[in-house]
């Protein structure tokens, strides 16, 4: 079946820091791979996507690779700045008659200033 | 164009109690998902509706979770009865019929907690 699994956190680094979350993954068949943001209060905002090997998804100073050869797809961000604390899941699909996502356990990150 | 929203937003309980979770999608969106987030791990599926039917609901974790949607628009959730394990964050989201099964939207969240 399909998973994935996310680095633990929490998180913390200080405005500006360059910030990894990294992702792995396990599924049948061919996933996209999808990187969700929840903001306090909030709920689960789609924050980028790649669809096939090797795109970059990117979104809000933020990029993460599909790379089929690690199963991987890390989420980075050069310059974190405090309005981007939240929590971050990252997520997989599978094409098929299933068409729930499947999540990793989610990441804390609080920047502070 | 109002997004998904829930109700409500924090609901705490005892044990053995019901509890019924509301979810309204996003107009015309026909496909309605029901996850949760329980103690802080990752998120999982419960069921999909497609309308008023059932597509799937592997992901409901036993006979005390019904989910309905009548009428094919907004739909409840509801625990009866409660137990501790049951505490956690239930999310709901939709999409429109022919969309990729990733474009989901999703509500805030009903934080449940059982004591």
């Amino acid at each position: 079946g399909n998973s994935v699994t996310q680095m633990e956190g929490p998180v913390t680094l200080s405005e500006e820091a360059f910030l990894t979350i990294n992702c792995t993954y396990t599924a049948t068949g061919y996933p996209s791979l999808f990187w969700y943001v929840q903001y306090p209060g909030e709920g689960l905002q789609l924050l980028l996507k790649a669809t096939k090997a090797d795109d970059k998804g990117s979104n809000k100073g933020f990029e993460a690779t599909y790379r089929k050869e690690t199963t991987s797809f890390h989420l980075e961000k050069g310059s974190v700045q405090v309005s981007d604390s939240a929590v971050y899941f990252c997520a997989l699909w599978t094409p098929g008659s299933a068409r729930q996502l499947t999540f990793g356990s989610g990441t804390q990150l609080t920047v502070l200033p | 164009e109002a997004g998904v929203t829930q109700f409500p937003s924090h609901s705490v309980i005892e044990k053995g109690q019901t509890v019924t979770l509301r979810c309204d999608p996003i107009s015309g969106h026909d496909n309605l998902y029901w996850y949760r987030r329980v103690m802080g791990k990752e998120i999982k599926f419960l069921l999909h509706f497609v309308k008023e039917s059932k597509q799937d609901e592997s992901g409901m974790p036993n006979n005390r979770f019904l989910a309905e949607r009548t009428g094919g628009t907004y739909s409840t959730l509801k625990v009866q009865p409660a137990e501790l394990e049951d505490s956690g964050v239930y999310f709901c989201a939709s999409s429109h019929d022919g969309g990729r099964g990733y474009e989901q939207y999703f509500g805030p969240g009903t934080r449940l907690t059982v004591t």
